[in-house]
């Protein structure tokens, strides 16, 4: 079955400490994102790619950095110098015709001690 | 610019009454898609349905039915004789035609936490 792919689904690190968040889809979409949500709060956009080997910055990209070497993977590395890091994060694909909407993965629930 | 406002924080109802919860959009666009997610407590967003602007009929999928309207810019989503299981965050998202930048992206309303009290 077609989907997204997060893993893992919780994980812990000290403070300091950078971690990388997998994400993976056999879609074969285009375009993937990045979200983090903290509790009781909306959607706030980390970073965004439309093409492999491209991507940009969304509203709250500093302390976090995002690769895109093939179609299927775009993993996001939260730095140490994310102040507040702990925070639930939701990546999403999308296909690139109008009117496609976005197919979530499960998220990532990091906490940093 | 885009904006959607979904001005219901939160709303706790008793079983079985019946909900709506509001999603106000803005757009330039005459072409543009409206979409709602659900967002259990497990975390993972999944999609409810998808409207275009072309498109005013209302939908009804069992419990749920939408109301479009674009005189208003609304796309207000009910559910009928809630249960338990509907509690979750709702998001509405809205899609404007090609932006140059490769994709449509979404831009979506700050959600509405639905608390069903059994």
């Amino acid at each position: 079955d077609g989907g997204i792919t997060q893993s893992p689904k919780y994980l812990f690190r000290k403070e300091g400490q950078n971690v990388t968040l997998s994400c993976e889809q056999n879609l074969n979409h285009d375009a993937m994102y990045w979200y983090r949500q903290d509790p009781g709060q909306g959607l706030r956009l980390i970073y965004y790619s439309q093409i492999v080997n491209d991507f940009q910055k969304g509203d709250i990209a500093e302390g976090y950095s995002v690769s895109r070497e093939k179609k299927e993977s775009f993993p996001l590395t939260v730095t140490s110098a994310q102040k507040n890091p702990t925070a639930f994060y939701l990546c999403a694909s999308q296909g690139l015709g109008q009117g496609d909407g976005y197919t979530f993965g499960s998220g990532t629930r990091l906490t940093v001690v | 610019a885009q904006k959607v406002t979904q001005a219901q924080t939160e709303i706790s109802v008793v079983e079985k009454e019946d909900v709506t919860l509001d999603c106000v959009y803005e757009t330039r666009d005459t072409t543009y898609y409206l979409f709602w997610y659900k967002q259990p407590p497990s975390g993972e967003l999944v999609f409810l349905i998808r409207r275009n602007s072309f498109d005013e009929q209302n939908e009804i999928s069992g419990r749920y039915s939408w109301n479009f309207q674009k005189s208003t810019s609304s796309f207000n989503f009910t559910i009928t004789a809630s249960q338990v299981v509907d509690s979750a965050v709702y998001f509405c998202a809205l899609s404007e035609a090609y932006s140059g930048a490769g994709s449509y992206q979404l831009t979506f309303g700050k959600g509405t936490k639905l608390s069903v009290i059994p």
